[in-house]
């Protein structure tokens, strides 16, 4: 059963960078044929994609982010990062990460990490 | 981007009740439209991939249907344990984006 978990800090200063990581378990990044992602969900809001890697370290990022996002992944640790940069309250949001798989020709987000909250705020 | 939109935003129904909850592509995306589950604190849950399969391990009280621009989620005979809301999600193309949601609570 694969499983992931979002770690780091929870509050974060206006201007500064957050940076979260996904811990994955029950499988592996290297394998391959699955993409990588990161959801966000404002609070008591609809959900926003922020961009995916593949576990070559090819990324997209949604272009209504990506001037401040930077996703990474570490095979040997089995984790993928997220950094945004710039940060204002607008980010402060639930940050979840997610298995991006491909299921039909279809990409559905079929497993998720339980999701960590990241304010900021001074 | 493709934006998506659902309706009712919200709706009260009973244990026992058929809901139908629709979700529109601001553009055709043939069957690429997924359904989540969330409850509150909680991940969302996949339930229904490429517009009408049901995802392992989901009840088969749920159901899809549509292609192009419009689709459904029904839930044939509503449980407790579906009050919750869902979310319609566009795999079409990149970026991929979600609807807005519908919430389900008690009547």
């Amino acid at each position: 059963q694969v499983q992931l978990q979002e770690s780091g800090p929870g509050l974060v200063k206006p201007s500064q960078t957050l940076s979260l990581t996904c811990t994955v378990s029950g499988g592996s990044i290297s394998s391959g044929g699955y993409y990588w992602s990161w959801i966000r969900q404002h609070p008591g809001k609809g959900l926003e994609w922020i961009g995916y890697i593949y576990y070559s370290g090819s990324t997209y990022y949604n272009p209504s982010l990506k001037s401040r996002v930077t996703i990474s992944v570490d095979t040997s640790k089995n984790q993928f990062s997220l950094k945004l940069s710039s940060v204002t309250a607008a980010d402060t949001a639930v940050y979840y990460c997610a298995r991006d798989g491909v299921v039909t020709a279809t990409r559905v987000f079929d497993y998720w990490g339980q999701g960590t909250l990241v304010t900021v705020s001074s | 981007d493709i934006q998506m939109t659902q309706s009712p935003s919200s709706l009260s129904a009973s244990v026992g009740d058929r809901v139908t909850i629709t979700c529109r592509a601001s553009q055709s995306i043939s069957s690429y439209l997924n359904w989540y589950q969330q409850k509150p604190g909680k991940a969302p849950k996949l339930l229904i991939y490429a517009a009408s399969s049901l995802q392992s391990g989901a009840p088969s009280r749920f159901s899809g249907t549509g292609s192009g621009t419009d689709f459904t989620l029904t839930i044939s005979s509503l449980q407790p344990e579906d009050f919750a809301t869902y979310y319609c999600q566009q795999s079409y193309g990149t970026p991929f984006t979600f609807g807005p949601g519908t919430k389900v609570d008690i009547k």
